[in-house]
């Protein structure tokens, strides 16, 4: 059956701190991984990684994946109180690409 | 227009109600889903329509009925709902995998309460 684990399930840090967010799959039929922030509501996309090794970068967050250790990671520099939020990890298949399923999520809180 | 629209934002109903959820998008996407999210867990698969038919159902029970009437729009009816069903339910929207990255726009969710 495929997953994907999120670790750690949460994390509290302190503002200006830099995070790092794990994602770990066992999928047949990868095809990309995807990272969403999830404040109070709706997911709002952040990252797809398709190719291994090349970093994506956006402000302050950077994602890169490693397709022989079968993860990722999602980097937060200087952490700010709004980056506070649950974010997730998701996989899409070549087969049935369109099934976006979504690891449990790690919750991180920025503390001012 | 780079948005996913659902109402009502917040519905209650009873155990023998009939309600229905709303999804619209105006993107262009021919991929449309519906999401169900608890309390603290990750959002979950229902449905996947593309274009404008069924094309996943994750075994989800029958008083959870898709239906889309066009590409732009998702409804989601209800009908005899359990007490567990209260969740918050999440419609989304992307290009097929042969268009594009397959990235989801979600939209910000219906708040559903049985009672």
């Amino acid at each position: 059956e495929d997953k994907v684990v999120q670790s750690p399930l949460s994390l509290v840090v302190h503002e200006g701190d830099t995070v790092t967010l794990n994602c770990s799959y066992e999928v047949t039929n990868f095809r990309s991984l995807l990272w969403y922030k999830q404040e109070k509501k709706a997911p709002t996309f952040l990252f797809m990684l398709t190719s291994s090794g090349i970093e994506k970068k956006s402000g302050r967050l950077s994602s890169i994946l490693d397709k022989k250790e079968l993860s990722s990671i999602l980097n937060i520099t200087a952490t700010q109180t709004g980056d506070s939020a649950i974010y997730l990890c998701a996989f899409t298949l070549i087969q049935g690409a369109q099934k976006l399923v979504f690891g449990q999520g790690t919750r991180l809180t920025i503390n001012p | 227009d780079t948005e996913v629209t659902q109402t009502p934002k917040h519905l209650v109903m009873g155990m023998t109600n009939k309600k229905s959820l709303k999804c619209e998008q105006h993107m262009g996407h021919r991929a449309m889903y519906w999401y169900k999210q608890k309390a603290k867990k990750p959002p979950e698969l229902m449905f996947v329509y593309s274009y404008e038919k069924l094309s996943i159902n994750e075994s989800v029970p029958s008083r959870f009925s898709p239906e889309c009437p066009n590409s732009s729009l998702l409804n989601l009816h209800l009908h005899a709902l359990q007490p567990e069903d209260s969740a918050l339910y999440l419609c989304a929207s992307s290009l097929l995998p042969a268009e594009g990255t397959g990235e989801l726009f979600f939209g910000e969710g219906s708040r559903l309460t049985v009672l």
